[in-house]
C-alpha cells in the first residue's frame, strides 16, 4: 500500500546550496530509515531514527512519529551527493520497511 | 558493519525459465528480506524471513518463492520468469526491533527476455 509518500521526486541543487527531502506517513510508524542509492546501484544506510534528530556531516534527519513525517536536510551540497534518496518506514516490531518512491538528487557545478 | 552479498550480480533469463537469486549474510541476523526496485515505485518488499525455515509474503509476492535454508542464506526463486520481472533485486538483513538498521546487498540486475 501507499503508506509512505516521498517528495520531491526530483531535485536539482547547485554546489554549496541545500534543501530538504520529506516523507509523510499515512499511519504511525515505529521508525524511519534513509538510504542513498549510489551510482553502482548499492543502497547506503544514512540514518535510522526512532525519534528526534540525527546529524552526520552535511546531512541531518528528523522524525516525528506523532505528526507522521520525516525529513532529510542536505547542506552545502557536493557533486558526490548526487543519487537517489529513499526513506523507508518501519511499521512493526519485525523491522519490515515500507519505502518511498525516491528522490533523484542532481548536484550541479 | 553487516556484510550482505548477492549472486549473481547480473542475470539474463528467458521467459518461462527458472531463476534463483541468492543472498548470504555473515552477521547472524534473524531477519532477511527481498525487495525489487523499479522506477517510480521505489523498493517494494517481495518476501521476508524471520529465521531459518521461515518465509513470509511481502507486498508483491506473486510470481516469486523464497527459501531460507539457514540463518545465512535466503534465496528468491522465479519458477517461470516473465519480462515483467525484469528489475533490480535487493536483499537485506536486520534484527528485530532495537536500533539496528537493515543492511543491504549490492543488488542483482535481472533481465528477462
Amino acid at each position: 500500500g501507499d503508506q509512505v509518500e516521498q517528495s520531491p521526486s526530483a531535485l536539482s541543487l547547485h554546489e554549496g546550496t541545500g534543501s530538504a527531502l520529506r516523507c509523510n506517513f499515512t499511519t504511525t510508524m515505529r521508525a524511519v530509515q534513509w538510504f542513498r542509492k549510489n551510482s553502482r546501484g548499492s543502497l547506503i544506510n544514512l540514518f535510522y531514527l526512532a525519534s528526534g534528530t540525527k546529524e552526520n556531516g552535511r546531512l541531518k534527519s528528523a522524525f516525528d512519529s506523532k505528526e507522521r513525517y520525516s525529513t532529510l536536510h542536505i547542506r552545502d551540497a557536493q557533486l558526490e551527493d548526487s543519487g537517489t534518496y529513499f526513506c523507508a518506514a518501519d511499521m512493526s516490531n519485525y523491522n519490515v520497511l515500507y519505502f518511498g518512491s525516491g528522490t533523484k538528487l542532481t548536484v550541479e557545478p | 558493519e553487516a556484510a550482505v552479498t548477492q549472486s549473481p550480480r547480473n542475470k539474463v533469463a528467458v521467459t518461462g525459465g527458472k531463476v534463483t537469486l541468492s543472498c548470504n549474510q555473515t552477521n547472524n541476523h534473524n531477519n532477511m528480506y527481498w525487495y525489487r526496485q523499479d522506477t517510480g515505485h521505489g523498493l517494494r518488499l517481495i518476501h521476508y524471513s524471520y529465521g531459518a525455515g521461515s518465509t513470509e509474503k511481502g507486498d508483491i509476492p506473486d510470481g516469486y518463492k523464497a527459501s531460507r535454508p539457514s540463518q545465512e542464506n535466503f534465496s528468491l526463486i522465479l519458477e517461470l520468469a516473465t519480462p515483467s520481472q525484469t528489475s533490480v533485486y535487493f536483499c537485506a538483513s536486520g534484527e528485530i526491533g532495537g536500533q539496528d538498521t537493515q543492511y543491504f546487498g549490492p543488488g542483482t540486475r535481472l533481465l528477462v527476455l
